[in-house]
């Protein structure tokens, strides 16, 4: 079946510092990848996706690559700002379920340090 | 557009009673997913529907809980009756299709005491 594995956590960071979030997965078919941000109190949101081998995603600064060769997709970022403090979530989308369950990762907490 | 709605944001009760959670979907998306968060266990799929129709409850913990989706504009996920352990938040998301992004409500944070 689909899996995520995603960096264990929590990673504290000092504003300005770059950040990487390691993600990697396991996956029958061809699945789009998603990185999702949950702020305290609020729901998870898109944060970035792609959808395809060699596609980047990218917003509000951060990126990740679609590697199929290495089934990863790390979220990468240059300079943190205190503002990012959140839970990540690593996620797929299988494109053989047609209902567009996704699997998620455990979640990474970042806290940025002024 | 509103955004995935849910009611109540709170809820505070009682073990023993029965307690209904509400969804209301983004418009004109088919698929409707309930989860269930905690420190301890993460985030958990609890059910998912597709066309109103549930495709897989695999992840409801118990007899106890259940969910319905009676048209494509609402549904429910019930616990009866709750426990303390039941104690969670629980968000409910909406999609369109395989490989596309799920919308996530703002939650229902539930202390049952």
């Amino acid at each position: 079946g689909n899996s995520v594995t995603q960096m264990e956590g929590p990673v504290t960071l000092s504003e300005e510092a770059f950040l990487t979030i390691n993600c990697t997965y396991t996956a029958t078919g061809y699945p789009s990848l998603f990185w999702y941000v949950q702020y305290p109190g609020e729901g998870l949101q898109l944060l970035l996706k792609a959808t395809k081998a060699d596609d980047k995603g990218s917003n509000k600064g951060f990126e990740a690559t679609y590697r199929k060769e290495t089934t990863s997709f790390h979220l990468e970022k240059g300079s943190v700002q205190v503002s990012d403090s959140a839970v990540y979530f690593c996620a797929l989308s299988d494109d053989n379920t047609n209902a567009g369950k996704s699997t998620f990762g455990d979640g990474t907490t970042l806290t940025v340090k002024p | 557009d509103a955004g995935v709605i849910q009611s109540p944001r709170h809820e505070v009760t009682e073990m023993g009673q029965e307690v209904t959670l509400r969804c209301k979907p983004i418009s004109g998306h088919n698929s409707l997913f309930w989860y269930r968060q905690t420190m301890m266990r993460g985030l958990e799929l609890l059910i998912y529907f597709n066309n109103n129709v549930p495709i897989d409850d695999s992840g409801m913990p118990e007899d106890r809980f259940s969910a319905k989706m009676p048209n494509a504009s609402f549904s429910t996920l019930k616990i009866q009756p709750s426990e303390p352990r039941d104690s969670a938040v629980y968000f409910c998301a909406s999609g369109t299709r395989a490989g596309d992004t799920q919308y996530f409500g703002p939650g229902t944070r539930l202390t049952v005491l």
